[in-house]
């Protein structure tokens, strides 16, 4: 049972596009959303990450906006780069300890120069 | 990586056999944690560790065993391994058990054949 839905499974912008990656959760009780970005051959490396109280981060380029009563949440990659292109994970922990993290299936975005 | 290293990086075994990876960290952070990826279902949490020598289940730990003797190492053993374990696996590290960024490894590759 995936708690996490990620989509699209693949993406593919042009330079100076925005990419739009869209996740939607089950579980209310999740508290903690991060964005993980990943080059092949490399592990995971956190991007930006949300807490439920709060409707929009932005760091940069990039933005998470959120939405609380639809259960969903997003990642916006301004002015996206080909140095952008990457597999993008989203993810939820629950509060309680520990950080378990449930992932999203991902997203690989293709940014063509 | 922030001083998390895995070995071996790559390995191919026979079914049936065991296997032992191994994470190291230099970055004495209390949590640990074991996912696999597999294409179309992101990051899976095989097992944790939030001490030496208390370690927890995960979402997908059947055939998994881990140990954790000291605050550095964090062992994953397939007892006797199947062609559904081919996968990569990673090492994750975090300071704290709330929502805390997890820094992973670069991963070890893992082929049963």
């Amino acid at each position: 049972q995936q708690q996490v839905k990620q989509s699209p499974q693949s993406l593919i912008v042009q330079k100076g596009g925005i990419s739009i990656i869209n996740c939607a959760y089950e579980n209310t009780a999740f508290d903690y959303f991060p964005w993980y970005q990943q080059f092949p051959g490399k592990g995971p490396a956190l991007l930006i990450a949300i807490r439920p109280d709060v409707s929009e981060k932005k760091e940069g380029r990039f933005t998470i906006s959120f939405n609380k009563s639809a259960k969903q949440f997003s990642l916006h990659i301004m002015d996206s780069q080909p140095g952008d292109s990457a597999t993008y994970f989203c993810a939820a922990s629950k509060p309680g300890g520990y950080n378990k993290l449930i992932f999203g299936a991902g997203t690989r975005l293709a940014v063509h120069p | 990586d922030a001083g998390i290293t895995q070995s071996p990086r790559h390995k191919v075994t026979e079914t049936g056999t065991p296997v032992t990876l191994r994470c190291h960290q230099t970055e004495n952070h209390r949590y640990m944690y074991w996912y696999r990826q597999d294409p179309g279902h992101g990051l899976r949490l095989i097992h944790y560790s939030y001490g030496v020598k208390d370690t927890d289940k995960g979402e997908v730990s059947d055939g998994y065993s881990v140990s954790r003797s000291k605050t550095e190492d964090f062992l994953l053993t397939l007892e006797s391994a199947t062609s559904s374990q081919t996968s990569v696996y990673f090492c994750a590290i975090s300071a704290q058990g709330g929502p805390y960024e997890q820094y992973f490894g670069p991963g070890t590759r893992l082929t049963v054949t």
